[in-house]
Parts: structure tokens; C-alpha cells; sequence
């Protein structure tokens, strides 16, 4: 069965540095999403990318946030200067169709130190 | 703002224990409902899709009903293996995901 893959499973990171977390969304979907996940806490939506550029984001993906679609398979989301808050697990999901048959990857666990 | 509440919090059942979990929400025009199972340290692995009230899908010992304000999933003589965060969510307007909080559910041998 096809999946979502990410990179690293789990990343330690100094607060002020930057990060970056990698996906590889299924390969015939169109639509690629990151959400965060605090401990204990709902899961969160951040970003969503159709046709190399965003469609929507909320208001926690400011200006220290962004994604790219590098070649014809990667998706990432860089931090560019991490907070404490920060930490979390990330998730990257793509989707074929809108909000249908979104597929999860395993997610990113990001520490922030 | 779309909302979704889900109940309980927490479910602890014994084997072959049914029971229902509950979503409430609140949308601006419902694209759909899903159902996802969680698992610890893991991404959410998707279940169901409802799109109007009234509909209901089922998977193995796990059916999915909707109304106009609800949705339910109900759990027939559960295993451990089902074990899991249940999380609910909903899409509006737009394409995102709209969580609830999920229920934990744990099932006893």
C-alpha cells in the first residue's frame, strides 16, 4: 500500500537553529499538508500546497515558516529559527482529491533544547 | 471557526464490551467527516469518510454513522488490538482538517 514517507523520525535541535523536515508524499497525489501534533494536544493544521505554492495556512505558520516542493517527489517544511514551542511532532499528509483519502506519514518528532 | 468535540475523553472497555464513541461539530458547510485511529507515536491512519447525514460505513468490529450535528463510532465485541487514540475530524470550506482531542480507548482481555 502506498505511504508518506518522512524524515527524520525524530530530530534534536538547539532553540535559534534552523530545521528542516522532509516528506515524500504518495506519488499520484496532488495535495501535500504538514500539521503538528504538542504533546497532549490536538492535532494542529499549518500549511496546505497545490500547484507549487500555498493554498492556505493558519495563523500558527508565520513568517518563520515555510515549505517547498524542491523536485517531483520531496515536500519540506523549514523552521527557520526554532522556540521551544516548537516542539512536537510534525506530520505530513497529501491527498489525491481535496480533503479525501488523506494519507498520514508516521511524522517527525521535532525537540526543540 | 469549525469546532469538533469529541466524548469521552477517555473509554476503558473489557473484551467483547461494544460501545460508542461520539463527535459533535460545528461547520460551515460539511465537505466530509472522517474517522482516523491514532497509535502511539504515530501518524493518524485513516478509517472513514462520511458525507451526509444519514449515511454509515463499517470496517471489521467498527461502524460510522452520521447526523447533521454528530457522528458516531461504534464498536462491536472490541479486541486489544483496538486499542488506540480515536480522533474525529471534519473539513468545511476548505480542504484542512478541523481535529477533535480524540478518545483513548482501551480494551481489556
Amino acid at each position: 500500500e502506498p505511504e508518506v514517507t518522512q524524515t527524520p523520525s525524530h530530530q534534536v535541535t538547539q532553540m535559534g537553529q534552523e530545521v528542516i523536515l522532509r516528506c515524500v508524499p504518495i506519488s499520484n497525489h496532488l495535495y501535500f499538508y504538514w500539521y503538528r501534533q504538542i504533546l497532549g494536544q490536538k492535532v494542529e493544521f499549518l500549511v496546505s500546497f497545490y500547484n507549487n505554492e500555498i493554498s492556505e495556512k493558519s495563523e500558527i505558520f508565520d513568517d518563520q515558516f515555510s515549505v517547498e516542493r524542491p523536485d517531483g517527489s520531496n515536500f519540506t517544511l523549514k523552521i527557520r529559527s526554532t522556540k521551544l514551542e516548537d516542539s512536537a511532532m510534525y506530520f505530513c499528509a497529501s491527498s489525491e482529491m481535496g480533503a479525501d483519502g488523506y494519507t498520514f506519514g508516521s511524522g517527525t518528532r521535532l525537540t526543540v533544547v | 471557526e469549525d469546532q469538533v468535540t469529541q466524548s469521552p475523553e477517555a473509554l476503558r472497555l473489557q473484551e467483547g464490551e461494544s460501545s460508542s464513541l461520539n463527535c459533535s461539530y460545528t461547520v460551515s458547510g460539511l465537505r466530509g467527516l472522517f474517522w482516523y485511529r491514532q497509535d502511539p507515536g504515530k501518524g493518524p491512519e485513516f478509517l472513514f469518510t462520511l458525507y451526509s447525514a444519514g449515511e454509515e460505513k463499517e470496517k471489521e468490529r467498527l461502524k460510522a454513522t452520521l447526523t447533521k450535528k454528530e457522528s458516531f463510532l461504534h464498536i462491536t465485541a472490541p479486541k486489544p488490538e483496538d486499542s488506540a487514540t480515536y480522533l474525529c475530524a471534519v473539513t468545511g470550506s476548505n480542504y484542512k482538517l478541523t481535529f477533535g482531542k480524540g478518545t483513548l480507548l482501551t480494551v481489556n482481555p
